[in-house]
C-alpha cells in the first residue's frame, strides 16, 4: 500500500517547455488534488477532483491542466512553462464519502525548477 | 473570500518550553478544521476539529476549535527537536469538493 506516489520527484524545464506531473493513490478515494507551494505562502490549490469525471478549478489554475485518467491517477499538465511556476507540487487524496472525515493524503511532492 | 491566517509566521523556542499556535479563518459554510505538520516533505495529518470546545489531544499535542470566534490554537508541551517544523492550519467548506484552504503555516524552530 503506497498511498500516493509522484512522479517525478525533481524536474528542470526551461521557459515555454511542456511536462506533465502523474500522481496515483492506491487507497480507492474518490477526491484527488494539486497543491503548488511556495516559500511563505502555504499550500494553494490549482484543481481538484471531487470524484472520477469531474475536474474544478482551485485557486491558482492558471497556466494549468488537469486530467482525471481514472479513479487512481490524477495528472496535472504544464503547457508552456514559465519562470512563476517554479514551485513545489503536492498531489492529495481523500475519501469525502466518510462523513466525518476529510483527511487529505499527499504525496511526496515533485520540486519543479522552471528557468 | 475563504481565508486562513496563521500567527505566528515564525517562531524560535528551548527544549521543553510549551508553544501555541494560532488559527483563524473565514469559510462558507464551515465543515472542518485541520492541522497538518510539514517537516521538508508531505504534509502529515495531525487533527481534525469539527466542534467547539472539544479537545483533540495526542501525545505533547492537543488543539481545539472555537467556532463562535472563528479560531483554532494548537498546543505543543515540553516542545522536543523533533517537533520543528511547518505547522499549518486549513479548513474545508461543505459542498465544496473537500477543498482544503490553507494558511501560511507557522515555522517552529525547537533549540536543544
Amino acid at each position: 500500500n503506497a498511498g500516493v506516489t509522484q512522479t517525478p520527484k525533481f524536474q528542470v524545464l526551461k521557459t515555454g517547455q511542456s511536462m506533465t506531473l502523474q500522481c496515483a493513490q492506491d487507497m480507492n478515494h474518490n477526491s484527488m488534488y494539486w497543491y503548488r507551494q511556495d516559500p511563505g505562502m502555504g499550500l494553494r490549490l490549482i484543481y481538484y477532483s471531487a470524484s472520477e469525471g469531474t475536474t474544478d478549478k482551485g485557486e491558482v489554475p492558471n497556466g494549468y491542466n488537469v486530467s482525471r485518467l481514472n479513479k487512481r491517477e490524477f495528472s496535472l499538465r504544464l503547457e508552456s512553462a514559465a519562470p512563476s511556476q517554479t514551485s513545489v507540487y503536492f498531489c492529495a487524496s481523500s475519501e469525502l464519502r466518510i462523513p466525518i472525515t476529510n483527511e487529505q493524503f499527499f504525496g511526496p511532492g515533485t520540486r519543479l525548477t522552471v528557468l | 473570500e475563504d481565508k486562513v491566517v496563521q500567527s505566528p509566521l515564525s517562531l524560535v523556542v528551548h527544549e521543553g518550553d510549551t508553544v501555541t499556535l494560532n488559527c483563524s479563518y473565514e469559510v462558507t459554510n464551515f465543515r472542518s478544521l485541520l492541522w497538518y505538520k510539514q517537516e521538508k516533505k508531505a504534509p502529515t495529518f495531525l487533527f481534525m476539529l469539527t466542534s467547539s470546545g472539544i479537545e483533540k489531544k495526542s501525545g505533547r499535542l492537543s488543539s481545539i476549535l472555537d467556532k463562535k470566534e472563528l479560531f483554532s490554537i494548537l498546543n505543543i508541551t515540553a516542545t522536543q527537536t523533533g517537533d520543528s517544523a511547518v505547522y499549518l492550519c486549513a479548513v474545508v467548506g461543505h459542498n465544496q469538493g473537500g477543498k482544503l484552504i490553507f494558511g501560511q503555516g507557522t515555522e517552529l524552530s525547537v533549540k536543544p
